[in-house]
């Protein structure tokens, strides 16, 4: 139990585009999403904090505008990264919290981000 | 102060010792305590929660939680070249519904 998915597993795109991706929780209901970001070698980044049906909280010197997220359903999160650049080229973490659960984060297995 | 604090390594053992890996924590509220595995490349994976003080055993991973002396540990008997990952200790602070991760230590089992 407890599964995480994320869609793309990577992704290559151009400056200037738009990149979604989606977190699903696939066998549980999460009420909390997480969004982290991790350059190599490096922490996990905390990015923003996902609750169904609200507006997501995002941590400081993270751009709102820059990095949509929507959380519309309990089992769906996604970050769009919009008009990339090649400075956003890191790899994407979501994390859902059990609605049933403790306070256990299960993982999404990452989206590695390359803007050329 | 750093919130979640872990030596970095590498922590080298032998294949089939025990690796102890430790973390301390500054918020003396915190009620909740994790342990994930990062393999390079990879996203964490949940190996252990823990949320009273004592020992919590799973197979040959064991948690310990000191709220007292405000640490938690891993012990990983039998350890083998396959446990080589980084693992990061992560705490909820009290009142808070994120988690704060430490900088993970990097351990390295040597065959």
């Amino acid at each position: 139990g407890a599964v995480v998915s994320q869609h793309p597993s990577r992704v290559i795109c151009k400056s200037g585009t738009s990149v979604k991706i989606e977190c699903r929780s696939l066998d549980f209901q999460a009420t909390t999403m997480f969004w982290y970001r991790q350059f190599p070698k490096k922490s996990l980044m905390l990015m923003a904090t996902s609750n169904e049906g609200s507006k997501a909280t995002y941590e400081q010197g993270v751009e709102k505008d820059k990095f949509l997220i929507n959380h519309a359903s309990l089992t769906l999160s996604t970050l769009t990264v919009t008009s990339a650049h090649p400075e956003d080229s890191s790899f994407y973490i979501c994390s859902a919290r059990d609605r049933a659960g403790g306070n256990e984060q299960y993982f999404g297995p990452g989206t590695r981000l390359t803007v050329t | 102060q750093k919130e979640v604090e872990q030596n970095s390594g590498p922590l080298s053992v032998p294949e089939g010792a025990i690796a102890s890996l430790n973390c301390t924590y500054s918020d003396r509220g915190s009620q909740s305590f994790f342990w994930y595995r990062q393999y390079s490349g990879k996203s964490p994976e949940l190996i252990m929660s823990i949320y009273s003080n004592g020992d919590k055993e799973d197979g040959r991973f064991t948690a310990q939680l000191n709220k007292a002396s405000q640490y938690v540990s891993l012990l990983i008997r039998d350890s083998q070249p396959s446990d080589s990952a980084t693992y990061l200790c992560a705490v909820i602070p009290g009142g808070y519904q994120k988690v704060t991760f430490g900088t993970g230590t990097k351990l390295q089992v040597i065959p």
